[in-house]
């Protein structure tokens, strides 16, 4: 079975701190994608980034960073220099390839509030 | 920038009525999909649509749910006779340009919030 853990649930910083949230996935599939999406407080769902489980190059977009590690079934996601527009729900998702179509499985998400 | 269009983005029905959440897919995606959220709570995957047909569905997806892609455009969920727990937001979602993979991402709407009264 495939599931997504986002153990933070809520987490709140001051402005320009830097903050990480956690995804810890499970699958025994070898071929699979990760995903980060951001939920701001309008409702819409806005995609960050995907991950092909046989890149585990880590990536930097900006303030934005994701630290993927298969030996520990990580996709943890960094956030430099946050600021207030940062503040929104962060889910990670999974979705492994397959002979169907496949379909994302989601964590629960992390909230997090950016204080000025 | 191509996007994905639902409308409406409220609705409110009573219980025992039937909605359709209307979807306007990304124009050269191939690959659709429903799926909900209800308030505070994770996103669940509902049913993918690839060629005309169901590909995949959820344990959510019962018979009280339908989808369909009447036109060319259009990407439609029918909710027959809602109950007051159908009420969540709903997002469509497209993926998949001709050529690619399906495991391309998601690019998802800005929801229908349905609420069951």
């Amino acid at each position: 079975a495939q599931k997504v853990t986002q153990a933070q649930t809520e987490i709140s910083v001051v402005e320009k701190e830097d903050v990480t949230l956690d995804c810890v996935y499970e699958t025994r599939d070898t071929t699979y994608y990760l995903f980060w999406y951001k939920q701001p407080p309008s409702g819409e769902l806005v995609f960050l980034i995907r991950r092909n489980s046989f890149d585990e190059q880590n990536e930097i977009s900006g303030r934005y960073s994701w630290n993927f590690q298969k030996s520990t079934s990580s996709f943890n996601f960094t956030i430099t220099a946050s600021q207030v527009v940062d503040s929104a729900v962060y889910f990670c998702a999974l979705k492994v390839y397959g002979g169907s179509q496949g379909n994302l499985i989601f964590g629960k998400g992390t909230k997090l509030s950016v204080k000025p | 920038e191509p996007e994905v269009t639902q409308t409406p983005s409220h609705q409110v029905t009573q219980m025992g009525q039937e909605v359709i959440l209307r979807c306007v897919p990304i124009s050269n995606h191939l690959y659709f999909y429903w799926y909900r959220q209800i308030l505070g709570q994770k996103v669940e995957f509902l049913v993918s649509f690839y060629n005309n047909e169901i590909s995949e569905k959820s344990e959510i997806f019962d018979d009280q749910f339908s989808v369909e892609r009447p036109d060319g455009s259009n990407f439609t969920l029918k909710i027959r006779s809602t109950k007051l727990e159908d009420s969540a937001m709903y997002f469509c979602a497209s993926s998949g340009s001709k050529g690619l993979t399906m495991n391309t991402e998601a690019f998802f709407g800005q929801g229908t919030r349905l609420t069951v009264v």
